[in-house]
Order: C-alpha cells, then structure tokens, then sequence
C-alpha cells in the first residue's frame, strides 16, 4: 500500500515563525497535495502540485506557500505564521494522469497550534 | 466551482441498525467521480467507496452501499449492520476528470454508533 508519511503529528508554534510542515509519499506519485481541516468547514486545499518545481494554487492559497524539490517530497510553508492557521493539516498524493478515480491516499494529519 | 453539500452535521444510530448520510452536489460537468470517506478518531482518511459518474450502477462495498442519483446530483451513503467500528466523521467528495486537480469535499457528518 502507498504510504504517505507527515513528518509531526502535533506541533506548536509562535505568532511569526517561519513553519514548515513535510510530507512524504513512498510510491511514485507524481500528484501531491494540502489540504486544511476545520470543524464544520471540511476539507479545503491548499495547494497542489503535478510533478517536481512545479506547484498549483488550491482554495485557499493566502499566507502559504509551498516547494517541491524531489517527487517524493512536498512541503507547505507558512511564511509567517499565525493564529488563525491553527488547524489540522493533511497531505495526500495521487498517481498522475487518472490516478484520482481510484481515490487519494491521505497522511495522518498535523495539527498545528499556533500561540 | 463545484460545491458538495452534507446537510447532517451530526447523526446517531442504534448498532446493528441501517443509516445513510446525505451528500449532493453541484457540477456542470458530465465526467467525474464521488467518494466517501472516513476519518476515525485516529485521524487517518479511510476511502470507504467510490462512484463512476458514467456507470449507472450503484456502488456496494460489504455492508456500505450508495444511492446515486445522477439527474438529482444526489449520492447518499447506506451502512447496513451498524457496527462500534463506523463511529467516524463521514465525508463526502467530489473530484473531476482524472482528479489531479484535488477534490472537493463536503463538511463532514459525524456519526455515533449508540451500544
């Protein structure tokens, strides 16, 4: 099975620190995605990306960012965190082209704490 | 943009008993697929079925079933046999084409298997 791997379950940060949150996938998958989780909101993606360097704006793209240097790998980026980006974060990753149908594989979710 | 809409924020079920969580959607596109998901406590997103918007045969899957109703955009989820394991938030989600342009999910039902 395809497993997609985020690097923290739980983490704290201050108002204002730079914050990544890593993911990895261990299959190949050339899609990779953010998702951010909310009480009575849902999923929301963030961002997505197709292959390596390059990157795609989600929902909901403002105060993130994200890289892709290696395929396995995506990061998303909070620039400057705040607090209003305390929530539950979720990568995911497809095979590209009609890997979609067959649904994602998620990670297990960080969740982001910011004071 | 497509919207997916969970109208039961909340539902409860006596085990061994049937329930089915409400989905509909709103697309202009003819090719797509839908999905529902569980996330346990545990946080891990578990793909529970999927539906090809072309096959008008509904989707089962052991005791989960759906009923799709293209024409409606309509795609409720059965669970037949409740079991204490299905207590879970629910999602459902919607992805276009091929699905590497991410899903879009509804806000979730959370269910409760009563003993």
């Amino acid at each position: 099975d395809v497993k997609v791997t985020q690097s923290s379950r739980y983490l704290v940060k201050r108002t204002g620190e730079k914050v990544f949150l890593e993911c990895v996938q261990d299959m190949d998958h050339e899609n990779m995605f953010w998702y951010r989780q909310d009480p009575g909101l849902g999923l929301r993606l963030i961002y997505f990306s197709y292959d390596v360097k390059m990157k795609e704006k989600g929902d909901i793209p403002e105060g993130y960012s994200v890289s892709r240097e290696k395929k396995e790998r995506f990061s998303l980026i909070l620039e400057s965190a705040s607090t209003n980006q305390t929530s539950m974060y979720l990568c995911a990753s497809i095979i590209g082209g009609t890997g979609g149908i067959r649904g994602y594989t998620f990670g297990s979710g960080t969740r982001l704490t910011v004071v | 943009a497509q919207t997916v809409t969970q109208s039961q924020p909340e539902m409860s079920v006596q085990e061994a008993e049937t329930v089915t969580l409400s989905c509909t959607y709103d697309t202009s596109e003819s090719d797509y697929y839908l999905f529902w998901y569980k996330q346990p406590p545990s946080r891990q997103m578990i793909l529970v079925i999927r539906q090809e918007a072309y096959k008008q045969q509904n989707a089962t899957e052991n005791r989960f079933s759906v009923n799709f109703q293209k024409a409606a955009k309509s795609f409720s989820l059965k669970i037949s046999d409740s079991q204490l394991g299905d207590a879970a938030m629910y999602f459902c989600a919607y992805g276009s084409g091929g699905g590497a342009d991410g899903l879009t999910f509804g806000k979730g039902t959370h269910l409760i298997i009563q003993p």
